[in-house]
């Protein structure tokens, strides 16, 4: 069965400091993979999506970037964050044949 | 420029039934979803439809009119455990991208 694992649950970060989010997803290959962001009692918005290995999409302009390295390992970064990037963000996937998404459990950042 | 619109909040009694409305304007349409979401948890997916009509699982259906931009989900029996945020994305394009409401936060009554 299909399976994301996304880490760890909750973060607490200096302002300026780095910021690495890893997720990673078993049981599937090539699937679509997502980095969303949702502020305290709001939608999601959609930071970065990624169709393959290598092939990152921005949508939203920011201090921010994504990586994928591998098939099914999505990567979120920072080299300085942001009090504002302060957020709780979700990794997904799908397999685009227009089901839905699987989230991972998500990561509470705080920047402090 | 593309919108979803749904209540921010619906109360309902343990027991009854209750519609959540989604109204949407997107530059294009593939199809609606719905997700669920409890407080400090991840959304987890509940339905798509794509073709107009009532698309029914379990105590759940999900109603798509294309023609009005117009969706709803519909849940029966409500239970105390569907307490939580309901959210309607579409997806806009060829691209399996959603736009997000801001999600209507369900609170049940015992």
């Amino acid at each position: 069965s299909q399976t994301i694992h996304q880490w760890p649950a909750t973060l607490v970060q200096p302002v300026g400091s780095p910021l690495s989010l890893e997720c990673t997803v078993e049981g599937t290959s090539n699937p679509n993979l997502y980095w969303y962001r949702q502020a305290a009692g709001r939608g999601l918005q959609l930071l970065f999506y990624s169709v393959g290995i290598g092939q990152i999409s921005s949508e939203v302009p920011q201090n921010l970037s994504a990586s994928r390295p591998q098939d099914r390992q999505f990567i979120l970064s920072s080299k300085k964050l942001l009090l504002s990037d302060s957020g709780f963000y979700l990794c997904a996937w799908n397999t685009g044949t227009g089901s839905g998404y699987t989230f991972g459990s998500g990561t509470r950042l705080t920047v402090v | 420029g593309q919108s979803l619109e749904q209540p921010s909040e619906v109360t309902a009694v343990e027991g009854a039934i209750v519609q959540i409305n989604c109204t949407y304007q997107t530059s294009g349409f593939y199809g609606l979803s719905w997700y669920q979401q409890h407080d400090g948890g991840a959304p987890t997916f509940l339905s798509y439809n794509a073709l107009d009509g009532l698309e029914e699982t379990g105590r759940f259906s999900s109603f798509l009119s294309r023609s009005d931009s117009y969706g709803y989900l519909l849940l029966q029996e409500l239970q105390m455990k569907d307490s939580a945020s309901y959210f309607c994305a579409v997806r806009e394009n060829s691209n399996y991208q959603l736009i997000w409401g801001a999600g209507t936060k369900l609170i049940i009554k015992p």
